[in-house]
């Protein structure tokens, strides 16, 4: 079955540097997200993404992060100065085709476990 | 914004007992997902509901949205140790929310002992 695939898998970061995480959603969706779960709370709705461009975003989706669709596979969450507060697990998502999308589950991966020190 | 209450928080089974985990809305529900998560891994997907009333079962777990798609439950029969884990639920808004946006519970932590 295909997969959304996440990497890397664990990142640690000094405070203040830039990250970059990786997503290949599943190739035939349209619909892409990030969601975090900071360690011992709620999975949390950070931004989604359509055709190209944001199509919503949450309180937490500030100006330190921005996403982006630079190829035909990858979905790249970046956080510009990383904060102690930022440290979470990740979790790519996506959606398919939108005629079909509910009845159809939203697919996570696995998510990548930043760690700012 | 959308609440979701699990209930309870976290639970723990002798092997072989029966279970039942609570989702309840403040709103009512477009949709209905149960995810399990290992601890401090990625959510797999189980179930998804979006009729009153209905129910759906897959091996020895069972979901449940009530009429008014205000609350699921989510139960397991003759528990395993393969069914310790975290349970969310997630909830999908409908109209007016962006497609793919759910909001989720706190989880409730499942331990199965032998």
């Amino acid at each position: 079955e295909p997969e959304v695939t996440q990497t890397p898998s664990h990142q640690v970061t000094q405070m203040g540097q830039e990250v970059i995480l990786r997503c290949v959603p599943i190739s035939n969706h349209l619909y892409f997200y990030w969601y975090r779960q900071i360690l011992g709370q709620k999975v949390e709705f950070l931004v989604s993404f359509y055709n190209n461009e944001i199509s919503e975003k949450s309180e937490i989706f500030d100006d330190q992060f921005s996403v982006e669709r630079p190829d035909g596979s990858n979905f790249t969450l970046k956080i510009r100065s990383t904060k102690l507060e930022d440290s979470a697990m990740y979790f790519c998502a996506s959606y398919p085709l939108a005629t079909s999308s509910y009845n159809s589950p939203l697919h996570f991966g696995n998510g990548t476990r930043l760690t700012v020190t | 914004s959308q609440e979701l209450e699990q209930s309870p928080q976290s639970l723990i089974v002798q092997e072989g007992k029966n279970l039942t985990i609570n989702c309840t809305s403040s709103k009512t529900l477009y949709g209905l997902y149960w995810y399990k998560q290992k601890y401090g891994e990625g959510l797999i997907f189980l179930m998804m509901l979006q009729k009153g009333g209905e129910e759906k079962s897959h091996e020895k777990i069972t979901a449940k949205l009530d009429e008014k798609k205000q609350q699921s439950s989510l139960h397991i029969t003759a528990s395993q140790p393969s069914h310790a884990g975290i349970y969310l639920c997630g909830a999908d808004m409908g109209r007016g929310s962006t497609l793919g946006r759910l909001y989720f519970g706190r989880g409730t932590q499942l331990t199965v002992w032998p």
